[in-house]
């Protein structure tokens, strides 16, 4: 079956430093790859979506990356703040046509 | 605010007992998801409809069952409830069936169970 997975360790940055978060997947080549954030409590807000003839996508201090061959995707923030604290989750569409949802991997940048 | 409208927001209820989860969508939106996530699973596909019909199923359990309006509002039922049913249930909306043209989905603020 079609798998996504993250780190499920917390990732703890510097303010200022890139963050860096991975999403792999297996069992599965789907053509569009979606990043979301999720602060506690509350419901998952869409950030990118990058297909999978794009290599890289960016938007002000986000960058995603999508390397078909790999089946991973990056997501970096540059120049990092303490807001920036949260957990972030990717997600593709399986190929039953549902939104599946990685474990998410919490960022938590310190001042 | 992302559009997404769900009620209640806080619900607490004994096991065994019954209750009905609320959502309107966004707007303009034909498609309505449904997801439970809890700490040790995460965020669990349930159920999608797309204007009116059921659309697409994930791992829903029986004992759970939704439904869309011609209003397009949507409802989530669960009975029978368990201490393992309490989660944070989201309702989200999209313009289009899931999987065409790489839809965005808005997610409403969830609707926190409480089994006891």
């Amino acid at each position: 079956s079609q798998k996504i997975e993250q780190n499920s360790e917390a990732l703890n940055i510097q303010e200022g430093k890139t963050a860096t978060l991975t999403c792999n997947y297996t069992n599965y080549s789907p053509a569009y790859l979606q990043w979301y954030r999720q602060d506690p409590g509350r419901g998952p807000v869409f950030l990118l979506l990058i297909r999978e003839n794009e290599k890289e996508k960016r938007k002000e201090r986000l960058k995603v990356t999508f390397d078909t061959t790999l089946k991973q995707s990056l997501f970096h923030i540059t120049a990092s703040q303490p807001a920036d604290s949260a957990t972030y989750l990717c997600a593709v569409y399986n190929q039953g046509g549902k939104l599946i949802f990685g474990q998410g991997t919490e960022l938590s940048v310190k001042p | 605010d992302s559009g997404v409208t769900q009620t209640p927001k806080h619900l607490i209820t004994a096991t065994g007992q019954r209750v009905t989860l609320r959502c309107s969508p966004r707007s303009g939106d034909l498609s309505v998801y449904w997801y439970q996530q809890s700490l040790d699973q995460g965020l669990q596909f349930l159920i999608q409809y797309y204007n009116g019909e059921e659309r697409a199923k994930g791992n829903i359990l029986e004992r759970f069952s939704a439904q869309q309006f011609p209003d397009l509002h949507s409802e989530l039922n669960l009975s029978s409830l368990e201490l393992g049913d309490s989660a944070l249930y989201f309702c989200a909306s999209s313009v289009g069936p899931q999987g065409v043209g790489g839809n965005t989905i808005y997610f409403g603020e969830g609707s926190w169970l409480t089994v006891v």
